[in-house]
């Protein structure tokens, strides 16, 4: 019963490049998250989403943009990549506190 | 604002034996206390919670605790198998809303044969 899925488990992007993540919820859930995961620092908001159209900062939202056309799908968007964004990108669905993470997408920028 | 501090980043067991892993939080005012887990490949996984009004919560194998005055939280797992073996995250959060949760910095948990 796969309720989040992310467009790639792998990324390798080049410095400079514009990158895009992509999200999907099957639950018609309005919250949407995006976090970044690194050792020794955990989980880290970056970008949430409480409708379409709706976005609004999280505690690291430095580098990073966000889209929401449609209600099923989140975009993290890396306007110019570099190194320091080489990370793991979690996407989730939330309810009140409850988080429901997808795989995660590791990107690896050179 | 909040910070949650986790230890052991990584923890060794021997199958069968009790793991506990530990964290503290800073604002007293934080009232709701999840866990998650991480197995490899997959999202975090929320596996239990507490509420500030609870001093102890159970659920078969695993049990968190908590300590108000001492600001910290526990998570227990006790008859370890292959299968707890995962990344362990803490939250906190003292407002309504997945966006307030503030993560610790995880702990590795492997659970030997």
């Amino acid at each position: 019963d796969v309720k989040v899925t992310q467009s790639s488990r792998y990324l390798v992007k080049r410095t400079g490049e514009k990158v895009f993540l992509e999200c999907v919820q099957d639950m018609d859930h309005e919250n949407m998250f995006w976090y970044r995961q690194d050792p020794g620092l955990g989980l880290r908001l970056i970008y949430f989403s409480y409708d379409v159209k709706m976005k609004e900062k999280g505690d690291i939202p430095e580098g990073y943009s966000v889209s929401r056309e449609k209600k099923e799908r989140f975009s993290l968007i890396l306007e110019s990549a570099s190194t320091n964004q080489t990370s793991m990108y979690l996407c989730a669905y939330g309810t009140n506190h409850n988080l429901d993470f997808g795989p995660g997408t590791r990107l690896t920028v050179t | 604002g909040e910070n949650v501090e986790q230890h052991p980043s990584t923890l060794s067991v021997q199958e069968g034996d009790s793991a506990v892993i530990k964290c503290t939080y800073s604002d007293s005012a934080s009232n709701y206390f999840p866990w998650y887990k991480q197995e490899l490949g997959k999202g975090p996984q929320l596996i239990i919670d507490i509420r500030s009004n609870v001093g102890e919560k159970k659920d078969q194998r695993i049990a968190v605790t908590l300590n108000k005055t001492a600001k910290h939280f526990s998570l227990h797992i006790t008859e370890t198998q292959p299968e707890d073996s995962a990344v362990y995250f803490c939250a906190a959060s003292k407002e309504q809303g997945a966006q307030k949760l503030v993560f610790g910095q995880g702990t590795r948990l492997t659970i030997n044969p």
